[in-house]
């Protein structure tokens, strides 16, 4: 499975967009790009899933460049509830089984 | 996290018991997956089931641990002869499918095994 990389951590204030930036250089043809958020003493909940180009939901917005080795989970708006790690999980969904591997995620941390 | 229940949410066991977690998957669910995360890092696969059947148990350490999931009632992790590294939260997930790109893994919020 493609290995990712995003940052450790970021900060950001209440109402502020937050953009968390994910590298997959070596993701694959058949790869997907799957975001996860997960609070304290929680299990992770699914945000978004997208394979090219932008995807949005009611939560998020999920940017793909065209090379694909990147991908940018943006969050509009934020509030103190959004304090959680976030995840960037790259692999072949179409096909195989849904093997998760988690990275250490970023840590978004949210002030008033 | 709706959907998926993990039992007990906490449980503390002292070195050489044994230690056993439930996972009552989405109703409908008949794909299960066990991780386990340790603090400050994310979580590692360790097994995937269906009904009745292991189909990937390479994150699963060969000693001591063991994982069902019966025809009829919740998944197991079972843990014999705990160690202090056993100590983490585990997490159980479970999938409509065994992975299309539209299925999405549904976490419960884990059980907290606390090794004395």
């Amino acid at each position: 499975l493609a290995k990712t990389t995003q940052p450790i951590s970021m900060d950001s204030y209440e109402g502020q967009e937050v953009n968390i930036t994910c590298s997959h250089n070596n993701i694959a043809t058949n790869d997907y790009i799957t975001w996860y958020q997960q609070f304290p003493s929680q299990g992770p909940r699914f945000i978004i899933q997208g394979y090219k180009t932008k995807v949005t939901n009611e939560v998020a917005s999920l940017f793909i460049p065209a090379d694909r080795k990147s991908s940018t989970l943006s969050l509009p708006r934020v509030s103190l509830s959004d304090t959680a790690v976030y995840y960037c999980l790259v692999g072949p969904f179409s096909g195989g089984y849904n093997k998760l591997i988690f990275g250490a995620g970023t840590r978004l941390a949210v002030h008033p | 996290n709706a959907g998926v229940m993990q039992n007990p949410r906490h449980l503390v066991r002292r070195r050489g018991q044994e230690a056993r977690l439930r996972c009552s998957p989405v109703k409908g669910h008949s794909h299960v997956y066990w991780y386990r995360q340790l603090p400050e890092e994310g979580l590692k696969f360790m097994v995937y089931l269906q009904k009745e059947n292991i189909i990937d148990e390479s994150g699963m350490p060969k000693e001591r641990f063991s994982a069902e999931f019966p025809k009829e009632g919740p998944s197991i992790l079972r843990i014999q002869q705990v160690v202090r590294g056993d100590s983490a939260a585990y997490f159980c997930a479970s999938s409509l499918d065994r992975g299309g790109g539209n299925q999405p893994q549904h976490f419960g919020d884990g059980t907290r095994l606390s090794i004395l």
